[in-house]
């Protein structure tokens, strides 16, 4: 079964600084999608970046970056120049094309960005 | 705003009852699935349905049931509901195809509190 792995539960980080929010994966399946949620205090979950696992470059959204290393089974969030808007629960998942489970989700990582 | 639509946004009710929630996928989307998130299990796929068609089952309870019309909107019952039931239940859809590799955009979700 698939799994997700976020170790750092909590990171308090100045605003304006570069942000790296863990993520490594397990899977036995070659043909998988990683992604990325920011959930606010209000609750609403929000999609930030997807990475394919065939996907040669790293995938780039505005503020957001995907370090995706695919031997390590890691699949990083960068987020650059930090705001305080930043400040939020970040979730990993991964979704399996060959699969029927939806998408797996970590535990997270709470983000406070402090100006 | 995501696009996918749920109501209601805050249900308050006793044990044993049975509610309703309900999504409205975005758009064109022809998937639609259900995840419940609670302090204790985060968050948890529980069914996914593609174009009215259940297509994937993960931790769902007997005591859940699911269904997608022919307008492609869901619902999502539960009954003899506990205090564990207590959680934020969210839907998602994702674009017109039905693998787990493509992105699901969530809607604000429906907070349940069984008292």
């Amino acid at each position: 079964a698939q799994k997700i792995t976020q170790t750092q539960p909590g990171m308090f980080v100045q605003e304006k600084e570069a942000v790296t929010l863990d993520c490594t994966y397990d899977t036995s399946d070659p043909s998988y999608g990683l992604f990325w949620y920011k959930q606010p205090s209000s609750g609403e979950m929000i999609f930030l970046i997807y990475q394919g696992s065939y996907d040669q470059q790293n995938a780039t959204e505005g503020r957001y970056s995907l370090n995706f290393q695919k031997a390590r089974k890691s699949a990083n969030l960068v987020i650059s120049a930090s705001q305080l808007g930043d400040s939020a629960m970040y979730f990993c998942a991964m979704g399996l094309e060959g699969g029927a489970d939806g998408l797996t989700f970590g535990k997270g990582t709470h983000l406070i960005i402090q100006p | 705003d995501s696009g996918v639509t749920q109501t209601p946004k805050h249900l308050i009710t006793a044990t044993g009852q049975r509610v309703t929630l309900r999504c409205s996928p975005r758009s064109g989307d022809l998937s639609v699935y259900w995840y419940q998130q609670s302090l204790d299990q985060g968050l948890q796929f529980l069914i996914q349905y593609y174009n009215g068609e259940e297509r994937a089952k993960g931790n769902i309870l007997e005591r859940f049931s699911a269904q997608q019309f022919p307008d492609l909107h869901s619902e999502l019952n539960l009954s003899s509901l506990e205090l564990g039931d207590s959680a934020l239940y969210f839907c998602a859809s994702s674009v017109k195809t039905n693998l787990p590799t493509d992105t699901q955009y969530f809607g604000p979700g429906t907070r349940l509190t069984v008292l």
